[in-house]
């Protein structure tokens, strides 16, 4: 799986957009990204993922450039409860079987009232 | 989606004995992985595990040390035996699997050994 890299950590104000990059520069044509989030004290929650393509669903949006090197999570009105480790992961599409995650250090993100 | 349990949630433990801890999801699922979180770390893949089959192991990793048990669909054990302070982490199973591309995770289980 390729590598990723993400700054150590970030500050974002609340009600301001936090916008998370991630480099992946050994990214293959057929791996996705995938953005996770840790909250204290609890499983890792998916975020959201994409291949090539930008995508948005209610929690985030995923801007990925054109050569798919690098992307950029962006939570449009952060809020405390957004305060977290993200983990940008690269991975192979998903079998029948499932995948394993590969995780990095991550961001982590904390959201200042 | 998946809601994913975990027993314990925490435990302290003695160097040198063993503790299972199991994992139970709300619906059936195809893989199952179990990870080791140190403190201030991120997450390690421990082994991946099919029902039916045995476990995976990721480097670093033996079945002596860390028996995992796929008896169903839904549940999943891993021991950690023989446990030094070394030991001491945060262990997390999760399911992923079908046509979601998500996997669920579980809350944990936070285990000191002294």
């Amino acid at each position: 799986d390729a590598k990723t890299t993400q700054p150590t950590s970030m500050d974002c104000a609340e009600g301001r957009a936090a916008n998370l990059p991630c480099n992946h520069s050994t990214i293959s044509g057929n791996e996705y990204v995938y953005w996770y989030r840790q909250i204290h004290s609890q499983g890792p929650q998916y975020i959201i993922h994409g291949l090539k393509n930008n995508e948005t669903n209610e929690m985030a949006s995923l801007i990925i450039t054109e050569d798919r090197k690098s992307s950029t999570l962006i939570l449009p009105h952060a809020t405390l409860r957004d305060t977290a480790v993200y983990y940008c992961i690269v991975s192979p599409t998903p079998s029948n079987s499932g995948y394993a995650l590969n995780f990095g250090k991550g961001t982590s993100l904390l959201v200042t009232p | 989606s998946a809601v994913i349990s975990q027993k314990p949630s925490r435990d302290i433990c003695q160097r040198g004995t063993s503790l299972t801890i199991q994992c139970q999801v709300d619906s059936q699922v195809t893989m199952m992985f179990w990870y080791r979180q140190q403190p201030g770390q991120s997450l390690t893949l421990i082994a991946t595990a099919n029902q039916g089959s045995e476990a995976t192991y990721e480097s670093g990793f033996v079945i002596d040390k860390f028996p995992i048990s796929r008896p169903n669909l839904t549940f999943s054990t891993l021991t950690v035996s023989n446990m030094s302070p070394e030991d001491s982490s945060i262990y997390l199973c999760s399911a992923g699997g079908g046509a979601s591309y998500e996997q669920y995770f579980g809350p944990g289980t936070r285990l000191t050994v002294t």
